[in-house]
């Protein structure tokens, strides 16, 4: 089975820290994504990147960071944390030709 | 930029009824893939069905088929003989050049 596991499930943290959302996949996928969800807007896209060391900006970027040092493990870094960045966070990989298949969220609190 | 668009932010349907999810999208790409992911009150995503925008034959898993229409840009899904453990939140997906992109889903809840 594939697997995608993301570090936390559930993280608190105060507004103004560096915060880092790891995520480690298994199947040597080209393909990773971070998304964030909240009610009412799905999951929009923060950043993705198709091979070690590349990435793209997604459709919400700021405020965010990315690194893809290994192609298994792919890190959302939030440089310093705002409460309005407070969501579920989920971490996704594919391969070309294949659906994506995602870790189980991490709820991202910040006071 | 691709764009999902899923207008109906809430559905019910009785259980053993059949019930249509919409969703359009809007690209200037030729290749791609289209999705229907499941996301249960557990929160993780489960893949229902697929679509390559290549294939005409629209795309059936089970109790669960498409209506991929290409020149429109609508990619609907169809539960049939719906049960109680379809209640969920939907979301339709459009995948090219790596990218990934989701509509805002739709809640769907399944009446006994």
């Amino acid at each position: 089975d594939v697997k995608v596991t993301q570090s936390s499930r559930y993280l608190v943290k105060r507004t103004g820290e560096k915060v880092f959302l790891e995520c480690v996949q298994d199947m040597d996928h080209e393909n990773m994504f971070w998304y964030r969800q909240d009610p009412g807007l799905g999951l929009r896209l923060i950043y993705f990147s198709y091979d070690v060391k590349m990435k793209e900006k997604g459709d919400i970027p700021e405020g965010y960071s990315v690194s893809r040092e290994k192609k298994e493990r792919f890190s959302l870094i939030l440089e310093s944390a705002s409460t309005n960045q407070t969501s579920m966070y989920l971490c996704a990989s594919s391969s070309i030709y294949t659906e994506a298949f995602f870790g189980q969220g991490t709820r991202l609190t910040v006071v | 930029a691709q764009t999902v668009t899923q207008s109906q932010p809430e559905m019910s349907v009785q259980e053993a009824e059949t019930v249509t999810l919409s969703c359009t999208y809007d690209t200037s790409e030729s290749d791609y893939y289209l999705f229907w992911y499941k996301q249960p009150p557990s929160r993780q995503m489960i893949l229902v069905i697929r679509q390559e925008a290549y294939k005409q034959q629209n795309a059936t898993e089970n109790r669960f088929s498409v209506n991929f229409q290409k020149a429109a840009k609508s990619f609907s899904l169809k539960i049939s003989d719906s049960q109680l453990g379809d209640a969920a939140m939907y979301f339709c997906a459009y995948g090219a050049n790596s990218k990934l992109t989701f509509g805002k889903g739709i809640t769907l809840s399944v009446r006994p």
